[in-house]
């Protein structure tokens, strides 16, 4: 089954405790991209990379890192959480930049 | 001003009903342009493309204006089951930024 999976789904951490959210795809898309979405505020694009070893900043790149060594992983790495990151990320993937992206199912992360 | 600006509702209309959600852009530059669905803070999925022409999917409708900077979506005889919050996305093919709005809220009502 085509699919984009994350993990953990669920995340509860404290200030400045390092975390990674992984995110994979089967679908040997070029394009990733995170998000987070937080109320009244819509999707908001952190970081994205439109193919292996080329990755770039979104909107909201600050306190996070990525890195795309392999086509189908995109992880998303808080080197020192605070609690403004607390949120609902969600990670993407496309054929291509500017195609259709599908998403995963979400990682919701508290940071206390 | 916003790059993708949508109203965001909450749109409240009886079964049956014909609703229409637009989104305007700001950068004339912008190739592709998305409808998504997204339930209770799920993930969105894809609902559908919008091509130049404009283009249907049975009870959905979705058209570009280019000269005015804005897409649209119209939903006919709606469903309790469209019920969701509508997303619209732009992108701009030669940068691999992909710009949400921030969403329109349906509620369609027995």
């Amino acid at each position: 089954e085509a699919q984009v999976t994350q993990n953990p789904r669920y995340l509860i951490t404290v200030t400045g405790k390092k975390l990674t959210v992984t995110c994979s795809q089967n679908m040997n898309h070029e394009y990733m991209s995170w998000y987070r979405q937080d109320p009244g505020l819509g999707l908001r694009q952190i970081y994205y990379s439109m193919n292996v070893e080329v990755t770039d900043k979104g909107d909201v790149p600050e306190g996070y890192k990525v890195s795309r060594k392999e086509k189908r992983n995109f992880p998303l790495i808080l080197e020192s959480p605070s609690p403004n990151q607390t949120s609902l990320y969600f990670c993407a993937s496309s054929p291509r930049r500017g195609y259709e992206q599908y998403f995963g199912p979400g990682t919701r992360l508290t940071v206390t | 001003r916003k790059e993708v600006e949508q109203d965001p509702g909450p749109f409240n209309v009886p079964e049956g009903a014909t609703v229409a959600f637009n989104c305007t852009y700001s950068n004339s530059a912008s190739q592709s342009f998305f409808w998504y669905r997204q339930d209770c803070r799920k993930e969105p999925k894809l609902l559908m493309s919008v091509y130049s022409s404009g283009n249907e999917d049975g009870r959905f409708t979705a058209q570009l204006n280019r000269a005015s900077q804005y897409i649209s979506l119209l939903i006919r005889d709606s469903k309790l089951s469209d019920s969701a919050t509508y997303l619209c996305v732009v992108n701009i093919p030669n940068a691999g930024k992909s710009t949400f709005g921030d969403g329109t809220t349906l509620t369609v009502k027995p």
